[in-house]
């Protein structure tokens, strides 16, 4: 149990179509970061949020966007989604700062999108 | 943009000793991480490296050498439960922000 939370669990969409994703961390958790995982590949990041601001962001489009909130949550928001966005999305806060002395992320069990 | 090559798959027997090698490519390091990932679960923090030489934590060690781009990760007294995913990650700093990139990861199969 790392504490981290996200849902839906799972989620069908068809192609054009938008989704939200959450993820609730654990309080004092100022940083999250947002990874998509293709079967059999590593995560890869999609943005990162430190006290409610983008504070990098990975090689994705700008129909991925992201919102993190006071309350130690945040979003992930896909917009004209494709076929290709069927992946485990992941997320993951940290207690440090991005870039801190071991910025040990704990993630979430993830959300698994199928995009018809 | 950065490169992280790991072996795809390994296996290893029950109680030996396995080598999980990791090699990379990056302008701006900024420290190495080690992640387990079971099947359909998400990943668990092992281990980071940021200097040079060995880290020991119980039966997992893990060593990095900035000068040549590589850590391997060490795991002891294997156990059936360890056969899950190995990831390695690298963190970049030479955008101003903080960008990690992990590999594929390497599929490790501990058999009796």
């Amino acid at each position: 149990e790392t504490g981290v939370t996200q849902s839906p669990t799972h989620l069908i969409k068809t192609r054009g179509q938008q989704v939200t994703l959450r993820c609730s961390s654990q309080s004092g958790h100022n940083t999250v970061s947002w990874y998509q995982q293709a079967l059999g590949q590593g995560p890869q990041f999609i943005f990162q949020y430190y006290r409610e601001e983008e504070n990098g962001r990975g090689n994705f489009p700008p129909r991925f966007s992201g919102l993190q909130f006071p309350n130690y949550s945040s979003e992930l928001n896909v917009n004209a989604l494709e076929l290709d966005d069927s992946a485990l999305y992941l997320c993951a806060s940290s207690p440090a700062p991005p870039g801190g002395s071991t910025d040990t992320q704990y993630f979430g069990p993830g959300t698994r999108l199928t995009v018809l | 943009g950065q490169n992280i090559d790991q072996p795809t798959e390994m296996t290893a027997t029950e109680g030996a000793i396995v080598q999980i090698n990791c090699t990379y490519q990056t302008s701006g390091f900024n420290g190495l991480f080690w992640y387990q990932q079971h099947a359909g679960e998400a990943p668990t923090f092992l281990s980071y490296n940021v200097l040079d030489g060995l880290e020991e934590k119980g039966r997992f060690s893990s060593f990095l050498s900035r000068s040549k781009g590589y850590s391997y990760l060490l795991l002891k007294e294997l156990q059936m439960k360890d056969s899950a995913s190995y990831l390695c990650a690298v963190r970049d700093a030479s955008g101003g922000s903080y960008i990690p990139t992990f590999g594929r990861g390497t599929s490790l199969i501990v058999h009796p």
